[in-house]
Order: structure tokens, then sequence, then C-alpha cells
């Protein structure tokens, strides 16, 4: 079965250094999104993407966030300078047409220190 | 806005018992439900879905009923096996699954021998 893939499993980071976290959805898929969920905390919605362009974001997602698809294949997640708050696991999924629910990635655990 | 309220855990139950975990909803409109199940180390599974009032999602042995009247879905399985023992996530979409997912808090669940 076709499953979402991120790279890499765990990060670490220096506070203020920008990281990169990658994902390979279903390669059919159209909607691309990314979740976090802070230890112990429930998982939140961060951005949606589709059609190169971002379809929705929430409140977390500021000027430090940005989202790519470079190529046919990746889907990034880039946070420009890191902060303490910012560790969590960043989840990516990815859906295809509208009968299609999201389908997760086992995530990356970044830690920043 | 959404939220989705889920009972808190952690839940420890023995092998072959009877499973509730209980989960209610804010909405608007007509959301889409969804049960996803994390097993330690692992990311985020589809277990079960129901997009409409009444609908009964199944998967696995586990269950759960979308109740438009008493906005709840919550999840039941008859008889539990120690390869249940994960976290259970609630979740809902405004539409079917290309929106946004709003969560809820997680239950941990552990089967005991």
């Amino acid at each position: 079965e076709p499953e979402v893939t991120q790279t890499p499993s765990h990060q670490v980071t220096q506070m203020g250094q920008e990281v990169i976290l990658r994902c390979v959805p279903i390669s059919n898929h159209l909607y691309f999104y990314w979740y976090r969920q802070i230890l112990g905390q429930k998982v939140e919605f961060l951005v949606s993407f589709y059609n190169n362009e971002i379809s929705e974001k929430s409140e977390i997602f500021d000027d430090q966030f940005s989202v790519e698809r470079p190529d046919g294949s990746n889907f990034t997640l880039k946070i420009r300078s890191t902060k303490l708050e910012d560790s969590a696991m960043y989840f990516c999924a990815s859906s295809g047409d509208l009968n299609q629910p999201q389908h997760f990635g086992d995530g990356t655990r970044l830690s920043i220190l | 806005g959404n939220s989705v309220t889920q009972m808190e855990g952690p839940v420890t139950l023995s092998e072959e018992a009877f499973l509730t975990i209980n989960c209610t909803y804010t909405a608007t409109g007509y959301p889409s439900l969804f049960w996803y199940v994390q097993y330690p180390g692992e990311g985020l599974q589809l277990l079960l879905k129901a997009t409409k009032a009444d609908d009964k999602g199944s998967n696995k042995g586990f269950e759960a009923t979308y109740r438009k009247e008493t906005t709840s879905f919550h999840l039941e399985k008859g008889s539990v096996q120690v390869s249940d023992s994960a976290v259970y996530f609630c979740a809902l979409s405004p539409n079917f699954g290309n929106e946004k997912l709003t969560f809820g808090t997680g239950t941990r669940l552990t089967i005991i021998p």
C-alpha cells in the first residue's frame, strides 16, 4: 500500500537555525498538509497546500514558516529561525480527491536545543 | 470554531474486555468524523470514518456511529487485544477530509494480558 514518507525521523537543531523537514506524499495525491504535535498535547493543523499554493493556514503558521513543493514528489516545511517552542513531532499528510481521507507519515521529531 | 472533546486517558483494560472511548464534537454544518490510531513509534493511521449522520464506520473490530443528535462519535470494540494498545484520536473535518482536521487530545489505551 502506498504511504507518505518523511525524513529525517529525528532532527536536532540549535535555536535560531533554519530547518527543513521533508515529505514525499502518495504519488497521485493532490492535497498536502502539515500538522504538529507538541509532546503530550493534541495534534494541531499548520497548513494545507493545493495546486501549488497555500489553501489555509493556522495562526501557528507565522512568517517563520514556509512550505514548498520544489518538484513533482517532495513537499517541504521550512522553519526559518527555530525557537525552543518549535520542538514537536511534525506530521505530513496527503489526500487524493474529495472522497479520500488524509494519510499521514510517521512524523519527524524536531528537537531545538 | 470546530472542536473535539475526547475522553481523558489513560485507559487500562484487560484482554477481551469491552472498550468505549467517548468523543463529542462541536461544528457548524455537516462535518466528517474520523478515528485515527497511533501505535508506539509510528505515525497516525486512519482507523475508521463516517461522513454523515447515522453512518457507522468499522475496521479491525472497532466501530463508531455518527450521532448528530448527541454530536458524538464514540469508539467501541467488543473484545480488545494486547495489540490494540495505542493512542486513539478522534477528529473532524468540515468536509470529507480535504480540509484541515481538528483533533481531540488523544486517549492512550493499554491492554494487559
